[in-house]
């Protein structure tokens, strides 16, 4: 069964930084492209980032690119989303998604709350 | 970037009865290379992360129920639900993979009339 389960949310103050991580598994994780996808309380679902799945490629949504980086660990079949400088609209619960072309499998996503 | 239009935002209709629910993109989202759109329908239910209904416009996934039907072309998509039931109330979103930013309709609410 696949499984993505995410971890690292919680409340931060604005300007300040936080690692998010998915822990995958049932299934070969180094074969797949991964993405981070957020939800902003009541609103719709935002692209956020992309990672290859032999980490030569990683693609950023304008509104992250610079602040956030992802990244993988195929041994321990984990992706993560280092983000910095976060601002209140970052606020979100954010999602890791396996992908084959489409989004085939979402964790249950991991809330982040940025506030002062 | 391409920019995912949904029509209605919300929609109430029986149950028993049709839904249909639009989606337009800025622009073409079919992959000549292999003459397929890449477009997709998620169903989200509330709490819940999103599920995947239906890829490449119209391909059902696997234990979709079949009252769920993706069609269209180019610019324009629909997703029908033939014969709405009580466990169908959710948004759905369309997105499309032709692209990178990949991107996403705003969302439709379907409920129970």
């Amino acid at each position: 069964e696949v499984q993505l389960v995410e971890s690292g949310g919680g409340l931060v103050q604005p300007g300040t930084s936080l690692r998010l991580s998915c822990a995958a598994s049932g299934f070969t994780f180094s074969s797949h492209w991964m993405h981070w996808v957020r939800q902003a309380p009541g609103k719709g679902l935002v692209w956020v980032s992309r990672i290859s799945s032999d980490v030569s490629i990683t693609s950023y949504a304008d509104s992250v690119k610079g602040r956030f980086t992802i990244s993988r660990d195929n041994a321990k079949n984990t992706l993560y989303l280092q983000m910095n400088s976060l601002r209140a609209e970052d606020t979100a619960v954010y999602y890791c998604a396996r992908s084959s072309a489409v989004f085939d499998y979402w964790g249950q996503g991991t809330l982040v709350t940025v506030s002062s | 970037d391409i920019v995912m239009t949904q029509s209605p935002d919300s929609l109430a209709v029986s149950l028993g009865e049709r839904a249909t629910i639009n989606c337009k993109s800025s622009q073409s989202v079919l992959d000549s290379s292999n003459n397929k759109n890449c477009l997709a329908w998620y169903q989200q239910k509330p709490g819940q992360p999103p599920k995947l209904l239906i890829s490449w416009a119209s391909t059902r996934e696997s234990g979709v129920p079949d009252r769920f039907s993706g069609s269209g072309s180019g610019t324009d998509f629909t997703l029908t639900i033939s014969s709405l039931q009580a466990e169908d109330v959710a948004v759905y979103y369309c997105q499309q993979y032709y692209g990178t930013p990949l991107t996403f309709g705003g969302g439709a609410k379907v409920e129970i009339k």
